[in-house]
Order: C-alpha cells, then sequence, then structure tokens
C-alpha cells in the first residue's frame, strides 16, 4: 500500500536556527496534510495542501508540495521552544484513507 | 464546541481481560479514525469509517480486535483477550469527508486512551 517516508527522524536544533522535515512518497500522492504533535498530546492538524507545486505559509512555518506531487516538505525559521514536537505529515486518498508519516521529532535547546 | 471525547484516558489491566475503548466524534462528522501510537510502531491506522460504515479494517491486528460504530456519534474499539503487546496510545478521530475529494477536511483527534496490559 502507499507509504509516506518522512526524514530525518529526530532533529535537535538551538533556538533560532531553523529546521525542514521532508515528506517522500513514491508514488504519487492525493493530497498531504502536515500535523503536530506536542509530548504527551494528540496530534492537531496544521495544514492541507493539493495542488502540485503549492506553498502556503503559516507564520514561521512553510509547506510546499512538490511539483510531481510525490514530497512535501515543512520549514520552520528560527525555531522556538514552543516549536518542539513530532511534526507528521498524512496522506489522504480518494477512498478516504489516511496514512501517516513517522513523523520528525524536533527538540529545542534554548 | 467539544472536540473529539475518549474515554477512558488510562486504562490499566491484566493480559487476558477485555478491554473497550469509547470515542464520541465531533457532531457532523462522518468519517471516525481509530489510530494506535506506539514508539516502535508510530502512529497507526486500525480502521476507519464513513457514515458508520467500516471502509478499511486492514490495520486491525488480529481478531482479537474489533470496532463498532452503532450511530453517528459513538464508537467502540474492543480488545478481547488483551495482550501486553497491545499496550500503546489509542487514538480517535473525526472529519468529514464531503461528496467531492476537495472537500474532505483535516482530522480531529481526541485525547486518546493510554492503555497498559501487565
Amino acid at each position: 500500500g502507499q507509504q509516506v517516508m518522512q526524514i530525518p527522524q529526530y532533529q535537535h536544533v538551538q533556538e533560532g536556527e531553523d529546521f525542514t522535515t521532508y515528506c517522500n512518497s513514491s508514488t504519487t500522492l492525493s493530497n498531504i496534510q502536515w500535523y503536530k504533535q506536542r509530548p504527551g498530546g494528540h496530534p492537531v492538524f496544521l495544514i492541507q495542501l493539493v495542488k502540485s507545486g503549492e506553498v502556503k505559509k503559516q507564520k514561521r512555518l512553510t509547506f510546499q508540495f512538490g511539483e510531481a506531487k510525490k514530497n512535501s516538505s515543512l520549514h520552520i525559521t528560527a525555531t522556538q521552544t514552543t516549536d518542539v514536537g513530532t511534526y507528521f505529515c498524512a496522506d489522504l486518498t480518494n477512498a478516504g484513507k489516511s496514512t501517516f508519516g513517522d513523523g520528525t521529532t524536533l527538540t529545542v535547546k534554548p | 464546541d467539544a472536540g473529539v471525547i475518549q474515554s477512558p484516558r488510562h486504562e490499566v489491566t491484566e493480559m487476558g481481560q477485555e478491554v473497550t475503548l469509547r470515542c464520541k466524534p465531533i457532531s457532523g462528522h462522518n468519517s471516525l479514525f481509530w489510530y494506535r501510537q506506539t514508539m516502535m510502531r508510530g502512529l497507526e491506522l486500525l480502521i476507519y469509517f464513513n457514515n458508520n460504515v467500516p471502509i478499511d479494517d486492514s490495520g486491525m491486528p488480529e481478531d482479537r480486535f474489533s470496532a463498532k460504530m452503532p450511530n453517528a456519534s459513538f464508537s467502540t474499539l474492543k480488545i478481547q483477550p488483551s495482550e501486553p503487546r497491545d499496550s500503546a496510545v489509542y487514538f480517535c478521530a473525526s472529519s468529514f469527508r464531503g461528496q467531492t475529494f476537495y472537500s474532505n477536511q483535516p482530522q480531529h483527534f481526541g485525547d486518546g486512551t493510554r492503555l497498559s496490559i501487565l
């Protein structure tokens, strides 16, 4: 079935540094949703990308969908301690099924 | 508005016992998902329902697991008999799935049930 690979698995940065996580698939993705899960919490929806080459921004977060719709990225500019958590990408198929990547866990040193 | 409500929040029980996890989706949502999260396996989709009908249960580990959605406002995930390897956080999520693909909405997760099987 559809598999969504995320890299890196872990990322440790100094506060103020940038952070990027990548989501890759061997097949064309229907769309991409990004979620954030704080330690001890539950995944919370961040954004959905649908169109090829789409770029969306939320304050310091920039989300991109590849031209071939086989990859996506989340970039955080100037990380803050509040950015700590695990970031998941998820593929939502036409049938309504979602497949989550393994996530990238971000830690930020103040 | 109330979000997705799961109960219990925590469950500790001995192996062999029956475990029932409960979920109340957000009112108006027509899709419901059960996930299991562990360090080793990440976030796994177990089963999802659309309009109370199970659409895909290929993620259900084995016959010990069963899920029901008797109406639009309630779902259960049952494990019988439970085993230590079932210990995990179980999340329920709901969303609205429209007639067209692009009308699909994001998933809203409950706080999860932290299950420990001794």
